[in-house]
């Protein structure tokens, strides 16, 4: 089975710290995903990665930033952190093989909150 | 653009009863179109997917959903609820090359009474 790890579960951080969050996947994926996961706003997507040290915006990158050094790692950073990225952050990691219908695999996420 | 509207944010059925969560795309393009189910404090994980084979897709834990191009309706049913489906499900739909996006809808919860 694919496992995505997201290094912590519960996390408290305080305004203005930088934060990081980890992700690593073991099935060798090419595309590696960070979401933020807030009540009625589904699954928004921040940056995602489709190969070492490649990295994209997704639709709410402000804020954020990522690393990918290594294939199987994908790293969130929030520069400085404030109240308003409280939030559950979901990593998740596809195959690119055979183009669109490969499904995302998801960490247990981490709920993140900011003082 | 490609969207996902999933039509209400809260279903709640007895346990038993029919389950029927609706969803609906947009898509410019023949979509590639996926359930996901997320219990308390875990992750998302794949229900089903349709790819174009087959417009019936049969899902993991009795679930299944209909393409119905027509419509442009995918919605998710099971035919007899149980205690152990209640969570927040999410339809999406995944675009452009390389599958690097997909796009989710904002989920319905499924609470199942005794």
């Amino acid at each position: 089975d694919v496992k995505v790890t997201q290094s912590s579960r519960y996390l408290v951080k305080r305004t203005g710290e930088k934060v990081f969050l980890e992700c690593v996947q073991d099935m060798d994926h090419e595309n590696m995903f960070w979401y933020r996961q807030d009540p009625g706003l589904g699954l928004r997507l921040i940056y995602f990665s489709y190969d070492v040290k490649m990295k994209e915006k997704g639709d709410i990158p402000e804020g954020y930033s990522v690393s990918r050094e290594k294939k199987e790692r994908f790293s969130l950073i929030l520069e400085s952190a404030s109240t308003n990225q409280t939030s559950m952050y979901l990593c998740a990691s596809s195959n690119l093989d055979r183009g669109l219908s490969q499904p995302q695999h998801f960490g247990d996420g981490t709920r993140l909150s900011i003082l | 653009a490609q969207s996902v509207t999933q039509l209400g944010s809260h279903v709640s059925v007895s346990e038993g009863a029919l389950v029927l969560l609706r969803c609906n795309y947009s898509s410019s393009v023949p979509p590639y179109l996926f359930w996901y189910v997320q219990y308390p404090n875990q992750g998302l994980q794949l229900l089903l997917k349709y790819t174009s084979a087959a417009t019936l897709v049969k899902g993991i834990n009795g679930f299944e959903a209909e393409f119905k191009k027509s419509e442009t309706s995918f919605h998710l049913t099971k035919p007899s609820a149980h205690m152990r489906d209640a969570a927040e499900y999410f339809c999406a739909v995944s675009v452009g090359t390389g599958g690097f996006k997909t796009i989710f809808g904002a989920g319905t919860r499924l609470f199942v009474k005794a």
